[in-house]
């Protein structure tokens, strides 16, 4: 299973964009990039997911350089609502029987 | 229509308490976790089933015992409570991609 390291906390404020970054070296061919949004006292949501290159969607964008061992999840604008727990997953989405592991997770402060 | 539902919420009890969590899903998904995050917010997973038969088993105390009903329900029983065992248990189900998250039952063993 691919570990993936991604900083413990991160600050920000108003308006601003935050990139969030993802290191996996170990990375599997069949595996894909998916993050996932944490509040507190919430399940975790699922964010973005992405295999190569750039995924946008309403929320976030994903960008995954060709090597494919890291990848960069960027909110833009965020607001004080964006205060959440981010974590960075990889695993095979494919298969049902994947083992989806969590990691530490990035704790992002949001400030006026 | 709550797709990820769990029962109950908060559940206090005490040391060697036998008490049952219970998780289901509506989204017709294949797949059922157990998830435990404790107080220092780290998530790990503990079972997963898949159709009613267990494919996940991390390695956790045998006085955790997951069923597994039918492939929409997926409850925790959890024999002789220890104070470790407090924490947030989250209940997820999936097919492929997206894991869909209940909102959390908070255990506190006194």
């Amino acid at each position: 299973l691919a570990k993936t390291t991604q900083p413990i906390s991160m600050d920000s404020y108003e308006g601003q964009e935050v990139n969030i970054t993802c290191s996996h070296n170990n990375i599997a061919t069949n595996d894909y990039i998916t993050w996932y949004q944490q509040f507190p006292s919430q399940g975790p949501r699922f964010i973005i997911q992405g295999y190569k290159t750039k995924v946008t969607n309403e929320v976030a964008s994903l960008f995954i350089p060709a090597d494919r061992k890291s990848s960069t999840l960027s909110l833009p604008r965020v607001s004080l609502s964006d205060t959440a727990v981010y974590y960075c997953l990889v695993g095979d989405e494919d298969s049902s029987a994947s083992k989806i592991i969590f990691g530490s997770g990035t704790r992002l402060s949001i400030r006026p | 229509d709550t797709a990820v539902s769990q029962t109950p919420k908060y559940l206090v009890t005490q040391m060697g308490n036998d008490k049952s969590i219970k998780c289901e899903q509506n989204l017709g998904h294949d797949t059922m976790y157990w998830y435990k995050q404790d107080s220092k917010k780290f998530l790990k997973i503990m079972f997963s089933y898949n159709n009613k038969e267990l494919i996940i088993n991390e390695t956790v105390p045998n006085r955790f015992s997951p069923k597994s009903p039918d492939k929409a329900h997926l409850n925790l029983h959890i024999n002789s409570l220890e104070l470790g065992d407090s924490a947030v248990y989250f209940c997820a189900s999936r097919t492929t991609g997206e894991l869909f998250f209940g909102e959390g039952s908070r255990l506190t063993v006194l």
